[in-house]
């Protein structure tokens, strides 16, 4: 069964520094989503992104995040400056439909900022 | 605000008995509703979804959530636990099945 693949598994990175999340979501998805789940909380919606442009965003997903599709098969998180407060575990996710369709999750990778 | 609401933080019951866990929601009209379970250190597994039709739907591992529109209400229920099922389980709404929006999630333990 295909499935959402995410790398690293665990990033750890320095106050102030950048780190790119890759994730490979299934092959023929068109819709890519970015969720963040902090440690012991709720797992919470940063962004969707369908036809190389960001859809919808919430209130997490500030000047500091950006996504890319830099190719036909990666889907990208940037975080430009981390903050001690980034640190989470991130997971893609991606759908093929969205009147049918459930979006498929991926293992996840844990961000620890030091 | 849209919100969705898990009342119970931890349950635990005891190997065979019965599980309910509630999940309410506040949204504008009837979203997409979803189940998902996660154990320790691990990613998301879906177990159910309603996206319309019959309000009673099954899922993976002998689990089954009512959709109950008068109560804004999406419970999952399982007849038997089992000491595998032993996760955290969060409930999950979204208006357009774009933007989901979790619950804080219920917490599972098992008794032997």
């Amino acid at each position: 069964e295909p499935e959402v693949t995410q790398t690293p598994s665990h990033q750890v990175t320095q106050m102030g520094q950048e780190v790119i999340l890759r994730c490979v979501p299934i092959s023929n998805h068109l819709y890519f989503y970015w969720y963040r789940q902090i440690l012991g909380q709720k797992v919470e919606f940063l962004v969707s992104f369908y036809n190389n442009e960001i859809s919808e965003k919430s209130e997490i997903f500030d000047d500091q995040f950006s996504v890319e599709r830099p190719d036909g098969s990666n889907f990208t998180l940037k975080i430009r400056s981390t903050k001690l407060e980034d640190s989470a575990m991130y997971f893609c996710a991606s759908i093929k439909r969205r009147d049918t369709d459930t979006q498929y999750f991926g293992p996840g990778t844990r961000l620890t900022v030091l | 605000a849209q919100s969705v609401t898990q009342p119970d933080i931890h349950i635990t019951v005891s190997e065979g008995a019965s599980l309910e866990l509630r999940c309410n929601y506040s949204y504008g009209a009837t979203p997409y509703l979803f189940w998902y379970v996660q154990s320790p250190g691990q990613g998301l597994q879906l177990l159910l979804k309603y996206f319309s039709g019959d309000t009673l739907v099954q899922g993976i591992k002998g689990f089954e959530a009512e959709f109950k529109r008068s109560q804004s209400s999406f419970n999952l229920r399982k007849p038997s636990v089992h000491w595998s099922d032993a996760a955290e389980y969060f409930c999950a709404v979204s208006y357009n099945n774009n933007d989901m929006r979790f619950g804080a999630g219920t917490r599972l333990t098992v008794k032997p």
